[in-house]
């Protein structure tokens, strides 16, 4: 069964702040790592795509990724009170029979406070 | 900027009746997808589409779903005799390419089976 696992929160931090989020997966054979964000009632809108160890920034958003520790991570600078939505953590998996349908977190719920 | 589009934005159906959620791909993506969210739950797969056929579903994907791209543009997800459980929101993505090709998302139909 391939999970992808995100602590739900909520997450609170004041405006201004970093906002760390970190997702974990279970299977080796993940190839591609996407941040969503999805504000309530609405779809996932993707963020950030990472698909080597290391880091990767845009603007204000830095992902990060070790694949050894099967460990994605999001890191939000200068946190914003319209950055308050919920953070998804989506994996695609390429390996045995799936051809690499996103498997998606639970995901985090942030909330910056002015 | 392209975007996936989706109809109906809402939809409301008695237990036992077909409802037909329609999706119109960004114009140059060949890769379609079908994902549902239940209320307060992960996003979940259910199918993929390529050159006019399924490439992978999932278990939730049984008999009482099909898919169809009836034309060039529309792709189509169709439940037959929808029950309770059923309702959900309900997202249509495109991709431009395979593995590891970032999907795009559409504003999601949100469907209630009463």
């Amino acid at each position: 069964q391939k999970e992808v696992e995100q602590n739900s929160g909520p997450l609170s931090v004041p405006e201004g702040a970093i906002a760390s989020l970190n997702c974990t997966y279970s299977d080796r054979g993940s190839q591609s790592f996407f941040w969503y964000r999805q504000y309530s009632g609405k779809s996932p809108e993707l963020i950030m795509s990472i698909y080597s160890n290391g880091d990767k920034e845009d603007g204000r958003f830095t992902a990060q990724l070790n694949k050894a520790s099967q460990y994605v991570s999001l890191l939000i600078r200068d946190s914003q009170p319209s950055d308050s939505a919920t953070y998804l953590c989506a994996v695609r998996f390429v390996s045995g029979g799936s051809q690499g349908n996103l498997i998606f977190g639970k995901g985090t719920k942030l909330s910056v406070k002015p | 900027e392209p975007e996936v589009t989706q109809t109906p934005s809402h939809q409301v159906t008695q237990m036992g009746q077909e409802v037909i959620l329609r999706c119109v791909p960004i114009s140059n993506h060949l890769y379609f997808y079908w994902y549902r969210q239940i209320l307060g739950q992960k996003v979940e797969f259910l199918v993929s589409f390529y050159n006019n056929e399924i490439s992978e579903k999932s278990e939730i994907f049984d008999d009482q779903f099909s898919v169809e791209r009836p034309d060039g543009s529309n792709f189509t997800l169709k439940i037959r005799s929808t029950k309770l459980e059923d309702s959900a929101m309900y997202f249509c993505a495109s991709s431009e390419g395979w593995g590891g090709e970032t999907q795009y998302f559409g504003p999601g139909t949100r469907l209630l089976v009463l």
